[in-house]
């Protein structure tokens, strides 16, 4: 069973524009939720990340959503760039483990 | 460079073959992990590591995969007999034992299984 479950699976944006991508959650012993950016042939590489304490967290381009009742959370990004083109992941941590969603990949159209 | 490295990048075998990756983490971080990915999909864990001890296993790893950290530095995931199933990239991080905002992945290494 997922543990982790992301969505949409693809994503396409014009240049300038705001893309969204959602993610959901069960367990609730997970104390840390990071977001990652990969490009192809490219390891993972952490975006941001936000603890449930709080609801917002916002570095640049990139925030982060978090409605802990729901057990949802959130990658915006604003004024999209062909540049930010590639998968996102969201991912879970139970303090041994990381959890990750299936992708998104994002393309942004100039 | 002082990040995550993996090697080979890439690893072409035949059906039946042995291979064996190598992962060497950032020096500082104590606790290594082993995900596998496959096209479309997110990382998967495999195992990890604190220091040398291999504390976790995932029920995705066969009795043909085994993996070392010998002194607690490098690591190193072995793939006995493989299989056209087991084609995937595998990733290796690495992080600071209860910070996990320091995980930081390797480029992976990509297996094909002919």
């Amino acid at each position: 069973q997922q543990q982790v479950k992301q969505s949409p699976q693809s994503l396409i944006v014009q240049k300038g524009g705001i893309s969204i991508i959602n993610c959901a959650y069960e367990n609730t012993a997970f104390d840390y939720f990071p977001w990652y950016q990969q490009f192809p042939g490219k390891g993972p590489a952490l975006l941001i990340a936000i603890r449930p304490d709080v609801s917002e967290k916002k570095e640049g381009r990139f925030t982060i959503s978090f409605n802990k009742s729901a057990k949802q959370f959130s990658l915006h990004i604003m004024d999209s760039q062909p540049g930010d083109s590639a998968t996102y992941f969201c991912a879970a941590y139970d303090f041994n483990k990381f959890y990750f969603g299936s992708g998104t990949k994002l393309n942004v159209k100039p | 460079d002082t990040g995550v490295s993996q090697n080979p990048r890439h690893k072409i075998t035949k059906r039946g073959q042995n291979v064996t990756f190598r992962c060497d983490p950032i020096s500082e971080h104590n606790r290594l992990y082993w995900y596998r990915q496959t096209l479309g999909q997110g990382p998967e864990f495999l195992t990890y590591f604190q220091n040398e001890a291999q504390l976790e296993k995932s029920r995705l790893l066969s009795d043909r995969f085994s993996a070392e950290r010998p002194k607690g530095s490098f690591s190193t995931l072995e793939i006995q007999r493989t299989e056209q199933g087991d084609s995937a990239m595998y990733l290796c991080a690495s992080i600071t034992s209860g910070a996990a905002d320091t995980q930081y992945f390797g480029p992976g290494t990509r297996l094909t299984v002919l």
